[in-house]
This record gives C-alpha cells, sequence and structure tokens, in this order.
C-alpha cells in the first residue's frame, strides 16, 4: 500500500518561495499507471487542485497558479515536489499530495497527512 | 475556473438517505464521466469513495451510490450513520490535464 508524506517548512514569509516534497514509499513512482499530485485546502475552506506529475516528467497545473508554479518528481529519491513563487496569504493552507489511480482522471486514492504552510511575516 | 457547485450544507436523521448535487458545466461534469467523489472528517485527509462517476472505490459500503445527468452529479448516502458526518467534495476531470474540485458540502447526522 502506498505511503506518501509531505515535508517543509511550515512558515514562509510573503513574496518568498514555499517548496514541499512529497516522499512516497510502498510503490513506485515510476509506475506507469498513476500521475502524482499536489492538493490544497486554506483553513476551514474547500480543496483546490495545483497540479500533477507523471514519473516521465509531465506536468499540468492549475491555471490559476501556473505562472508561479513548479511540479518537479526525482525517481531516484521516489520523492516529487512542489514550488510555489511569491507567496501571499491566501497560499496560506494544509498542502497534500496524493496518487491518481488514472492518466489524470482520479481518484485519488492515496494521500499524504497534510502539511500545514502558513504565509506570514 | 470556478469550482463545482455543492450545497454548502445537508442533514438529515440516521437510517434517511440524503442527496449531494455538483453542478457543473458542459466544459466539465457534462462532458467528462470522470466524477469522482472524496469524504473528508475533520483533521483527515479527504478519501475517495465514488470514481467514474458511479463506481465504489475499494471497501466503501453499498450505502454509497452517485449519478450523473447532464452538467450535475448525485451522490447518495442511503441509512444515514452518524459515522457519515463529515464534507463530502465532488471533482471533475475538465481536460486537458486540469481537474476541478467542488467546494464541499458538510453533511450533518441529525
Amino acid at each position: 500500500q502506498p505511503l506518501l508524506q509531505e515535508s517543509g517548512p511550515g512558515l514562509v514569509k510573503p513574496s518568498e518561495t514555499l517548496s514541499l516534497t512529497c516522499a512516497v514509499s510502498g510503490a513506485s513512482i515510476n509506475n506507469s499507471n498513476n500521475y502524482w499530485v499536489w492538493i490544497r485546502q486554506p483553513p476551514g475552506r474547500g480543496l483546490e487542485w495545483i497540479g500533477s506529475i507523471y514519473y516521465r516528467g509531465n506536468t499540468y497545473y492549475n491555471p490559476s497558479l501556473k505562472s508561479r508554479l513548479t511540479i518537479s518528481i526525482d525517481t531516484s529519491k521516489s520523492q516529487f515536489s512542489l514550488r510555489l513563487t511569491s507567496v501571499i496569504a491566501a497560499d496560506t493552507a494544509v498542502y497534500f499530495c496524493a496518487r491518481d489511480e488514472t492518466h489524470l482522471h482520479g481518484p485519488y486514492a492515496y494521500w499524504g497527512q497534510g502539511a500545514l504552510v502558513t504565509v506570514s511575516s | 475556473q470556478s469550482a463545482l457547485t455543492q450545497p454548502a450544507s445537508v442533514s438529515g436523521s440516521p437510517g434517511q438517505s440524503i442527496t449531494i448535487s455538483c453542478t457543473g458545466t458542459s466544459s466539465d461534469v457534462g462532458a467528462y464521466d470522470y466524477v469522482c467523489w472524496y469524504q473528508q472528517h475533520p483533521g483527515k485527509a479527504p478519501k475517495a469513495i465514488i470514481y467514474a462517476v458511479t463506481t465504489k472505490a475499494s471497501g466503501i459500503s453499498n450505502r454509497f451510490s452517485a449519478s450523473k445527468s447532464g452538467n450535475t452529479a448525485s451522490l447518495t448516502i442511503s441509512g444515514l450513520q452518524a459515522e457519515d458526518e463529515a464534507d463530502y467534495y465532488c471533482s471533475s476531470y475538465t481536460g486537458p490535464g486540469l481537474m476541478l474540485f467542488g467546494g464541499g458540502t458538510k453533511v450533518t447526522v441529525l
């Protein structure tokens, strides 16, 4: 059973860069059947899809975040990462990583426990 | 992209059935049979309960069922139980490669 674990700073200053990593264990990140996904949830609010990546590096990004967003993958370390630049208070959220059980269509059957990132000076 | 539209809250008594709607457009829910439903308890990660509009995820009770008509998908919980009290989110593929979530529905068991 896949296990996903987010890690990264819990506090980021406005205008700086938010960086998170999702470590994958119990499953191969090179699995051709899956995409790997980032989702976030502002406190007390709903889910927002951030973007996804394939083991070959193919990416898809939420259009509203695309100009600030980079998702990358390191198959040698079995992890994928999120980088969001020029953050503002509205980027404060719990960030989840997940595995897409199909090619881009969902469901997201396996999730990390989530990492709270607060944007504040 | 605006979130798919869900009612903010739905409630029911134990044993009753409730239905949660998820309304999108002809570019997302209406265009693809790739609607999923997730259940999220407080402080927990979401859990997939339905995918491909009507297919139950592994281990999900038969009390959960789903459907789609036009631009609106629906999740029905039959025989409502206390453990069903949670937030529920729909999602839809919007192509190409993009996914959109609903705003979420809080289910209260009275």
